[in-house]
């Protein structure tokens, strides 16, 4: 049973649109992070929420914390090419050392 | 800082033979995470150490599996024998503490097993 559910798992879209990509748990977690990782590398932390309802704006990245810390989004605005990658979401379920990752949502932005 | 630095990138062997992933961490970190990733299973957190002190192994597929931190500037997984099924990608990652702690991860061991 995968504990953070991450949709949609593939998404292609057009440079300059919009899209949202969602992870979801029946968990409480103490944080969620948000990383992107390109082919042949590691993932790259992008953002850290832990409060409930947090928003936090990376440029067009807008990431928001479920009220209940149990699900996250994250929405960009005028999707590019350069955007293009395998988006992680990551919970800490237990204020403790371990994360858990989703599956990923694999974005291709096309020119 | 050359941040998380893992050898080799790429590693085939075939099966029944062993294999050793090596990872340095990044300078002054205290904590030390292998992780696998497949198509599959995506991510999975195999162990991690504390201060060089293994603190959670369950993540470890079998006995075949074995991680060591020597020192806190070094980290192997070592899987004797392997199997095809553990073809994936490992990843290292370190970070200064543990819990919502940034982590910074390497750039990977992708291992065939034939």
């Amino acid at each position: 049973t995968q504990l953070l559910e991450q949709s949609p798992q593939f998404l292609s879209i057009q440079e300059g649109e919009n899209l949202t990509v969602y992870c979801n748990s029946s968990s409480v977690f103490s944080s969620l992070q948000w990383y992107r990782q390109e082919p042949g590398e590691g993932p790259v932390l992008l953002v850290t929420v832990v409060t409930g309802g947090e928003v936090k704006k990376l440029k067009r990245l807008t990431f928001q914390f479920g009220d209940a810390r149990k699900d996250s989004s994250l929405h960009i605005t005028a999707a590019q090419p350069g955007d293009t990658g395998l988006y992680l979401c990551a919970g800490d379920e237990t204020s403790g050392s371990r994360l858990t990752f989703g599956e990923g949502t694999q974005l291709t932005v096309n020119p | 800082d050359a941040g998380v630095i893992q050898s080799p990138r790429h590693e085939v062997t075939e099966m029944g033979q062993e294999v050793t992933l090596r990872c340095k961490p990044i300078s002054g970190h205290d904590y030390l995470f292998w992780y696998r990733q497949t198509m599959m299973r995506g991510l999975e957190l195999l162990i991690y150490f504390n201060n060089n002190v293994p603190i959670d192994d369950s993540g470890m597929p079998e006995d075949r599996f074995s991680a060591k931190m020597p020192n806190a500037s070094f980290s192997t997984l070592k899987i004797q024998p392997s199997e095809p099924r553990d073809s994936a990608v490992y990843f290292c990652a370190s970070s200064l503490a543990g819990g919502e702690e940034k982590l910074f991860f390497g750039s990977g061991t992708q291992l065939s097993v034939l």
